[in-house]
């Protein structure tokens, strides 16, 4: 019930194109849901973040589409740059707590310039 | 901008060694962490610190793995006797703990067990 489950494990989009990357999670007592973005050698890094008293943040190319009664949620990209070429982690967590995040399984994104 | 701040950057040890992996976090913040990403794989929480004590810990963090803030500035991760499937980055984050806080990561310690 802990796990965060995150597709596609790898994803080649055009430049340009739009990047979508799916998460869902089983644990209704997470209410914040981050984004982070790696690159290699590096630690992640938060890229945006939803709680889920509503169902779309966006925050410049970046979007984050949230669906509470599915218990899903998803990172749109668009006008993907060579420059968003980096691992992307969904994940989730308990907002107040503090507690311990927990993360999907990661996608490897390549734009293709 | 304030950031969390690991060392070594890599490590390579003997199985069977100590290693003591060094973070200091962002010097306002209260909670800390652990993770840890095996080449390839997801990022694993081994456990959490708050006021002196961890306040929770993973399945991975058994007996050979300790934590410590041995000052008010550096918080270790400190695994007794290496294996080889120990190898793996290894990351610290921070969160200050008020309101609309994110957790901040450091840039990680490989960690190679040979």
């Amino acid at each position: 019930q802990q796990q965060v489950k995150q597709s596609p494990q790898s994803l080649i989009v055009q430049k340009g194109g739009i990047s979508i990357i799916n998460c869902a999670y089983e644990n209704t007592a997470f209410d914040y849901f981050p984004w982070y973005q790696q690159f290699p050698g590096k630690g992640p890094a938060l890229l945006i973040a939803i709680r889920p008293d509503v169902s779309e943040k966006k925050e410049g190319r970046f979007t984050i589409s949230f669906n509470k009664s599915a218990k899903q949620f998803s990172l749109h990209i668009m006008d993907s740059q060579p420059g968003d070429s980096a691992t992307y982690f969904c994940a989730a967590r308990r907002y107040s707590s503090a507690s311990k995040i927990i993360f999907g399984s990661g996608t490897r994104l390549s734009i293709r310039p | 901008e304030p950031e969390v701040t690991q060392t070594p950057s890599h490590q390579v040890t003997q199985m069977g060694q100590e290693v003591i992996l060094r973070c200091v976090p962002i010097s306002n913040h209260l909670y800390f962490y652990w993770y840890r990403q095996i080449l390839g794989q997801k990022v694993e929480f081994l456990v959490s610190f708050y006021n002196n004590e961890i306040s929770e810990k993973s399945e991975i963090f058994d007996d050979q793995f300790s934590v410590e803030r041995p000052d008010g500035s550096n918080f270790t991760l400190k695994i007794r006797s290496t294996k080889l499937e120990d190898s793996a980055m290894y990351f610290c984050a921070s969160l200050s703990g008020t309101a609309n806080t994110e957790a901040f990561f450091g840039q990680g310690t490989r960690l190679t067990v040979v």
